[in-house]
């Protein structure tokens, strides 16, 4: 049973760029979720999509967008790229409709913005 | 606000010697208490989802218990393998993370 994978694993971009993160979610699941991680802090939620619509979101600026595809899969694209937004940005894919919440983390992807 | 704390920050422990780690919450309409262990560099891996005040779940040497404002996570005789960063989520209408507890356990 596959679980979240995440691509690419490691990223150097310079500010001002864009770029663009990849998850295929666990085998079964339909949602997915996108968290930013700085270094030593807990993960910050970005926003969710469920039914290719972005069903929540939290308090990140526009620059950040996303795209769910029919497969579940789903893109994380930042643009006008800034020294801060350095971290390990995660994907969690969960199944909507369910008594439980559970998510469940990829691996990460880890950006670095020179 | 709905926030998650999270403490202490840091706990180094001797192999065998347990403890518990703390996560207090104020999040409106609370619908889970979830826990979750970090290796360096890598995405949580789940632990435990508690719904109710009185819950109580256990795994190996960990057990999470859940009243209506906080959670703890006991460590029963830790290991060196124990050691991680040890994260602490609660669901409203989306996760909110706390900081993390990175435990040592030294041999």
């Amino acid at each position: 049973d596959a679980g979240v994978t995440q691509s690419p694993t490691h990223l150097i971009k310079t500010r001002g760029q864009q770029v663009t993160l990849r998850c295929s979610p666990k085998s079964g699941h339909d949602t997915v979720s996108w968290y930013q991680q700085a270094l030593g802090q807990g993960p910050q939620f970005i926003f969710q999509y469920y039914e290719e619509e972005e069903r929540q979101r939290g308090n990140f600026p526009d620059r950040f967008s996303g795209h769910q595809f029919p497969n579940y899969s789903s893109e994380l694209n930042v643009n006008a790229l800034l020294l801060g937004d350095s971290a390990l940005y995660l994907c969690a894919s969960s199944l909507a409709g369910t008594s439980t919440d559970t998510q469940y983390f990829g691996p990460g992807t880890r950006l670095t913005v020179l | 606000e709905d926030q998650v704390t999270q403490s202490p920050e840091a706990l180094r422990l001797q192999e065998g010697e347990s403890s518990s780690l703390n996560c207090s919450y104020t999040v409106s309409g609370l619908r889970g208490l979830f826990w979750y262990r970090q290796d360096p560099g890598k995405g949580p891996e789940f632990l435990f989802t508690l719904y109710s005040a009185g819950e109580e779940k256990e795994k190996e040497r960990l057990k999470a218990t859940l009243t209506k404002k906080e959670s703890f996570l006991h460590i029963t005789a830790p290991k060196p393998e124990d050691s991680a960063t040890y994260l602490c989520a609660a669901t409203g209408n989306q996760f909110y993370f706390g900081t993390g507890t990175s435990l040592t356990v030294i041999p």
